[in-house]
């Protein structure tokens, strides 16, 4: 079966641009979250949604993030005006519930070079 | 809060030598720990977690890994190394109110044959 992925698998932007990173996660996924990763850093969380809902967007580092999932499938993460500091790996994991019992399922990323 | 400690960045076996990498949590409440592994250009992949049953836990592929409250460790090992395991190595924390899994910088496991 499908597992979760992600698009573009690599991005070059210029530094103001901005950019929108897809996420499709598993078919019937209720739980989906977006994790930030620098180079040589274990993954950040940025934001988290149940369905179209997002409960918990405290990770995401400034205000030129966004992420939506409006049908509770597939998720965009948006970045406006992108900066130096926003390089980096964006990992999307899909889960069947919230509790901490079900596994997240991680995206293969997409590398965001700004320059 | 929550943390973990990766203690070294590089790990270098040869084939064959038993694999350690460890981690060390701290959590405010009871954990649930996590390693995952990375092969380039691919996604994290579960290898085993720690939810509050066995102390000792059995994942894929030959790891394990022993939660020990007294050292607030949960070091990560496999008995004889292959060629195929060489990735990288995360380590994870969560709490079961929390959705933020904090994750260690990484252990990158290199095996030599």
């Amino acid at each position: 079966g499908a597992g979760v992925s992600q698009s573009p698998r690599y991005k070059v932007a210029k530094r103001g641009q901005d950019v929108a990173l897809r996420c499709d996660p598993i078919s019937g996924h209720v739980s989906l979250f977006w994790y930030q990763q620098a180079l040589g850093q274990g993954p950040e969380f940025l934001t988290y949604f149940q369905n179209e809902a997002q409960l918990d967007k405290s990770g995401l580092p400034s205000d030129r993030f966004f992420a939506e999932r409006p049908e509770g499938s597939v998720s965009t993460l948006k970045i406006q005006r992108t900066q130096q500091e926003d390089s980096a790996v964006y990992l999307c994991a899909s889960s069947l519930g919230q509790d901490v019992s079900y596994e997240q399922y991680f995206g293969p990323g997409t590398r965001l070079t700004v320059t | 809060a929550q943390s973990v400690t990766q203690l070294g960045s590089h790990v270098s076996v040869s084939e064959g030598a038993l694999v350690l990498l460890r981690c060390n949590y701290s959590s405010s409440v009871p954990p649930y720990l996590f390693w995952y592994v990375q092969y380039p250009n691919q996604g994290l992949q579960l290898l085993l977690k720690y939810t509050s049953a066995a102390t000792l836990v059995k994942g894929i592929n030959g790891f394990e890994a022993e939660f020990k409250k007294s050292e607030t460790s949960f070091h990560l090992t496999k008995p004889s190394a292959h060629m195929r395991d060489a990735a990288e190595y995360f380590c994870a924390v969560r709490s079961y109110n929390n959705n933020d899994m904090r994750f260690g910088a990484g252990t990158r496991l290199t095996v030599k044959p």
